[in-house]
């Protein structure tokens, strides 16, 4: 099992509202990442982090901002929800080097906007 | 634009069979690729990997074949059981790509008992 922990796991709030969602990895890794992924579909890659200060924008554009500053740490927060980002929010690691490889996800932070 | 697709949404087998998932990428500078299982309310594990220098490669019952020539990437299931019922999902990440992996849109498993 990988230790990669994602709270909360599920959470409904009123637009407007800001929220964060967490995301903690005790593996050590360097490589972290956040995808976003709608019911019955493919993960989309929003942000991620190869290590301490570092963060890029993934594939999919996202209105969220996420933070490195520690290792083991990459929250992702929504200064102002809205219905659009009703979704699944998925946190992963993996090792640095070589190919990115094996990524451990947690079991997401399912998100809906009301 | 380059993706990673899936060539069936859905996969309904008898427990004991085997199953076959397939998926097509389209970048030949695809270097390197991941099938993963994601069971309901869960996030994707990890199942098995392959380079693209390799033709097969073989785990605990599932066995990962690419096709380079056709860019094609299938998962061999074998003796199906019903906690195999998950989505799948392939995965692949490129030369240059800093890491980043670029998955398929899955395709959903049912294994009848």
């Amino acid at each position: 099992e990988a230790d990669i922990y994602q709270t909360p796991r599920y959470l409904v709030i009123g637009t407007g509202k800001k929220i964060t969602l967490e995301c903690s990895q005790t593996m050590g890794h360097d490589k972290m990442y956040w995808y976003q992924q709608d019911p019955g579909m493919e993960l989309h890659l929003i942000h991620y982090s190869y290590g301490v200060n570092s963060t890029e924008k993934g594939d999919l554009s996202s209105e969220s901002t996420v933070s490195r500053i520690r290792t083991e740490h990459f929250p992702l927060t929504l200064e102002s929800a809205r219905p659009s980002h009703t979704s699944q929010y998925l946190c992963a690691s993996s090792a640095l080097g070589g190919h990115g490889g094996e990524l451990f996800f947690g079991e997401g932070s399912r998100l809906t906007v009301l | 634009g380059e993706n990673v697709g899936l060539h069936l949404p859905t996969l309904s087998v008898q427990e004991g069979d085997n199953s076959i998932i397939n998926c097509a990428y389209s970048n030949s500078a695809s270097d390197y690729f991941i099938w993963y299982k994601q069971e309901s309310g869960k996030g994707p594990q990890f199942i098995i990997d392959i380079r693209s220098n390799m033709d097969k490669r073989q785990g605990q019952r599932v066995t990962v074949l690419l096709n380079k020539t056709v860019k094609h990437l299938s998962l061999q299931i074998a003796a199906t059981q019903p906690g195999d019922s998950a989505v799948y999902f392939c995965a692949e990440q490129r030369l240059g790509s800093n890491y980043k992996l670029t998955f398929g849109k899955g395709t959903l498993l049912t294994v009848n008992p």
